[in-house]
């Protein structure tokens, strides 16, 4: 069965520092991963995908992840964070091959920026 | 621009109520769902629907119900509502990409 490990709950950055959030999957099937974002009081907002194509794949608000299947890895990384970059941000993996089935969401990981 | 919304972002009902959430999405999509989101717990699925008419479970069914009758629309029904049943449930939608599209939630307190 799919599933999907987020490493941290929380993850605490300084303006201008380096983001690091980390996610670990398994799956049995080629996998497609998703990282999505949710600001306070939303729904959450699809980051980036990897669907079999490069494997660095670059998202919006300057965010980025790369796929790396020998380590079963997808971290999300951003060179320089910002403050409205606050927000709780979530894992997912299909739970089947090809584009049909549903996600798999980890448990989330909340990102603070302080000043 | 494309739009799920949610009937209510704010609910607050009592033990044993039968409560309706409403979901509506504007793309024309085949597939729809409901999640539940818990503090440290992420999202877990309660039904999805492929198609009108058409529903399943999902992780975390029971308690709850699930109406499909028109492709855009997708209801989630707690029958008898319960104290356990307090969170944000937030409805999706795609076609067949697994790019899940979200609204806003609704957090529903039962008290």
């Amino acid at each position: 069965a799919q599933s999907v490990t987020q490493l941290g709950s929380h993850v605490s950055v300084s303006e201008g520092a380096l983001v690091l959030l980390r996610c670990n999957y398994s799956s049995s099937v080629p996998p497609y991963l998703f990282w999505y974002v949710q600001y306070p009081n939303q729904g959450l907002q699809l980051l980036l995908k990897y669907t079999s194509a490069a494997t660095l794949v670059k998202g919006i608000n300057g965010f980025e992840a790369e796929f790396k299947k020998s380590e079963t890895s997808f971290h999300l990384t951003k060179p320089s964070a910002h403050m409205s970059d606050a927000a709780e941000y979530f894992c997912a993996v299909s739970d089947g091959g090809g584009s049909q089935g549903n996600l798999i969401f980890g448990k989330g990981t909340k990102l603070s920026v302080k000043p | 621009d494309v739009k799920v919304t949610q009937s209510s972002r704010y609910l607050v009902k009592r033990t044993g109520e039968k409560v309706f959430l409403e979901c509506v999405q504007d793309m024309d999509h085949e597939n729809m769902f409901w999640y539940r989101q818990d503090p440290g717990l992420g999202l877990r699925l309660i039904y999805f629907s492929y198609d009108v008419k058409m529903k399943e479970k999902g992780d975390i069914p029971e308690g709850y119900s699930v109406s499909r009758e028109k492709k855009e629309r997708f209801s989630l029904i707690l029958e008898s509502a319960s104290t356990n049943q307090t969170s944000m449930y937030l409805c999706a939608s795609d076609r067949d990409s697994y790019e899940q599209y979200f609204g806003p939630g609704t957090r529903l307190t039962v008290t």
